[in-house]
């Protein structure tokens, strides 16, 4: 395991409201990501980041910040959560280099708007 | 545009046959193609990767075959226990460096039957 956490992993809020998901890796690993996974799409990719302070968006990102502070935590941002957001959100991690297609996920957070 | 796609959303297999899931993907430009598990409840886990310069890799149980001229890729496991009762996803990472930006497919759900 990579030591991946996940907080919280169970969440229910109302619409409009702001929501933050942590994800705290013990690995250093260097990259970072957050997938969401909904019935029917896989798992898409919101956010991802390549070392501290450094972020990109990946194809589903509207909606959504991420901040990374320190190369252990990377934090996805609901600026104001919609019903559209409901999913269940997963981070990841990536070693580098690394010849392997092999990410580390963590157990998840399942996120309900009201 | 990318896409990586599974045939079947769901197989069902009787204990200790062979599985064999199928994944078609479009860009033949990518370097990694990868397979993750992913049991109830938890985040995915990494089982096997090939490279695009392969085309045959072989794991503990687990057969990972590439096919680049009709762009298919299969995972093939062999003596199916219960145990791998999951969703089980094929992924690729794009050509544009490797640095773990899965592209994932829908996932097909593998059911083993006592």
């Amino acid at each position: 395991d990579a030591g991946i956490t996940q907080s919280p992993r169970h969440k229910v809020t109302e619409t409009g409201t702001p929501v933050t998901l942590r994800c705290h890796q013990t690995e250093n690993h260097r990259y970072m990501y957050w997938y969401r996974q909904d019935p029917g799409h896989g798992l898409r990719l919101i956010h991802y980041s390549y070392g501290v302070k450094d972020t990109d968006k990946g194809e589903v990102s509207d909606g959504y910040s991420v901040s990374r502070s320190k190369t252990e935590d990377f934090l996805l941002t609901l600026e104001s959560a919609t019903s559209s957001q409901t999913s269940v959100y997963f981070c990841a991690t990536y070693r580098d280099p690394a010849n392997t297609g092999e990410l580390f996920f963590g157990e998840g957070s399942r996120l309900t708007v009201l | 545009g990318e896409s990586v796609g599974l045939h079947l959303p769901t197989l069902s297999v009787q204990e200790g046959d062979n599985s064999i899931i199928n994944c078609a993907y479009s860009n033949s430009a990518s370097d990694y193609f990868i397979w993750y598990k992913q049991e109830s409840g938890k985040g995915p886990q990494f089982i096997i990767d090939i490279r695009s310069n392969m085309d045959k890799r072989q794991g503990q149980r687990v057969t990972v075959l590439l096919n680049k001229t009709v762009k298919h890729l299969s995972l093939q496991i062999a003596a199916t226990q219960p145990g791998d009762s999951a969703v089980y996803f094929c992924a690729e990472i794009p050509s544009s460096g490797n640095t773990g930006k899965l592209i994932f497919g829908q996932g097909t759900t593998l059911q083993v039957k006592p």
